[in-house]
């Protein structure tokens, strides 16, 4: 399954399919990017972060991947399990201030078993 | 385990009412950060501090102030609690200059009656 970030704030998946969560970012400067999860409840934990000079970069079965030319960041979350099942934000450090960062509205991420 | 406390996980309050809300974090982090979350329109930076007795508006800083002074705790005060402050409210710490973002606290979803 696939998002479009603010415009299909939830996705639902079967369990053990391949998730990809989408976000656009809107400044061109921004150099560092981060991925959090925030299941009910909880607050928002980090998941993965990217710099700008790499395209991709891949933790235990997610994987970010970054398009500098169109703003767009995505998260790939391999063979999906019910613990996935949160709201996913993506976070934009902006003006070179790794102490400011900017978050998206967020994509609710259904899994069906 | 390292890690952020809010003082409550829900409060109920009336139209007037000076409220508090408390964060402390174990990290010896230089910066924290207060957000409030509303469904639809993400994280939105109320307040921020960068050292003791140091403070900077964020975006939405219109009927709350702030206090630091000690490095471990930051506190978010609402003035006079209007019912538009009801919402989920998330304090954050992080290092200066430092990657991986965020740490962030559970929460207080506080209610103004």
């Amino acid at each position: 399954g696939e998002s479009v970030g603010l415009h299909l704030p939830t996705l639902s998946v079967q369990e053990g399919d391949n998730s990809i969560i989408n976000c656009a970012y809107s400044n061109s400067a921004s150099d560092y990017f981060i991925w959090y999860k925030q299941e009910s409840g909880k607050g928002p934990q980090f998941i993965i972060d990217i710099r700008s000079n790499m395209d991709k970069r891949q933790g235990q079965r997610v994987t970010v991947l970054l398009n500098k030319t169109v703003k767009h960041l995505s998260l790939q979350i391999a063979a999906t399990q019910p613990g996935d099942s949160a709201v996913y934000f993506c976070a934009e450090n902006r003006e070179n201030n790794f102490n400011k960062f900017y978050f998206g509205s967020g994509t609710k991420l259904n899994v069906k078993p | 385990d390292v890690k952020v406390t809010q003082s409550s996980r829900y409060l109920v309050k009336r139209t007037g009412e000076k409220v508090f809300l408390e964060c402390v974090q174990d990290m010896d982090h230089e910066n924290m950060f207060w957000y409030r979350q509303d469904p639809g329109l993400g994280l939105r930076l109320i307040y921020f501090s960068y050292d003791v007795k140091m403070k900077e508006k964020g975006d939405i800083p219109e009927g709350y102030s702030v206090s630091r002074e000690k490095k471990e705790r930051f506190s978010l005060i609402l003035e006079s609690a209007s019912t538009n402050q009801t919402s989920m409210y998330l304090c954050a710490s992080s290092w200066t200059g430092g990657s991986y973002g965020y740490t962030f606290g559970s929460g207080t979803r506080l209610t103004v009656v």
